[in-house]
């Protein structure tokens, strides 16, 4: 199935230290969503973003809707440990019938504390 | 408020068995999906149900595959003589529908495994 490009695949930091990820998508997207997936749980959505060229904050996380709507990026500021996952970014067009989400295809982060 | 909650967590199946897997919305939310996650892999949409009414079920796989949700709330994914390649999480996820609620929210997804 269709899957959006996310770099990078995977990220090994020090505790403290500043992240950044984004997405990528061949086709254009209403809405950007972000979000975290731990070991055997759920994804558990981080921010929704709306609006080409939207900026939002949700903590020490910042994520951006890009112009052309086809991009989106995730920084996330003096990482923690408890940052450590695997992050995902969705676009979804509700243009249609159904909001269904397309995922990324995820990145790995490691804290070193 | 609870969140969406998912039963069993696990299940292991022998190939050629039925399974079925079921999903609690969050109580409200008038959408519903279904999306399979193999390992390594972002999730992947199967179907999706607003109330009661199944109005995608474009990305399920075979037709061993079945959901339902027929009262609006409580969905059923239903495999058929399942095949060591249906091995995969199987996430539910709702959000409230309508011009404003567009989010979705996950639940911890139930691991299956065909033996």
């Amino acid at each position: 199935g269709q899957q959006l490009n996310q770099s990078p695949q995977s990220m090994f930091i020090q505790e403290g230290e500043d992240v950044s990820m984004n997405c990528t998508s061949s086709s254009i997207f209403n809405t950007w969503l972000w979000y975290k997936q731990d070991p055997g749980e759920g994804p558990v959505l981080l921010i929704a973003l709306y609006k080409a060229g939207e900026l939002t904050s949700n903590g020490r996380l910042t994520a951006q809707f890009g112009i052309t709507r086809k991009d989106s990026f995730l920084n996330i500021s003096a990482s923690i440990p408890s940052d450590v996952g695997i992050y995902f970014c969705a676009g979804q067009d509700y243009g249609g019938a159904t909001n269904k989400l397309i995922f990324g295809t995820g990145t790995l982060l490691a804290v070193q504390p | 408020g609870a969140g969406v909650s998912q039963s069993p967590r696990y299940k292991v199946a022998k190939r050629g068995q039925d399974v079925a897997l079921r999903c609690d919305p969050i109580s409200g939310h008038v959408s519903l999906f279904w999306y399979q996650q193999a390992l390594g892999q972002g999730p992947e949409f199967l179907t999706y149900f607003q109330n009661e009414a199944q109005l995608d079920k474009s990305g399920l796989p075979s037709d061993r595959f079945f959901a339902e949700r027929p009262e609006g709330s409580v969905s059923t994914l239903k495999i058929q003589r399942t095949q060591q390649e249906d091995s995969a999480v199987y996430l539910c996820a709702s959000s409230l529908g309508g011009a404003s609620g567009f989010e979705q929210y996950f639940g911890p997804g139930t691991r299956l495994t065909v033996t």
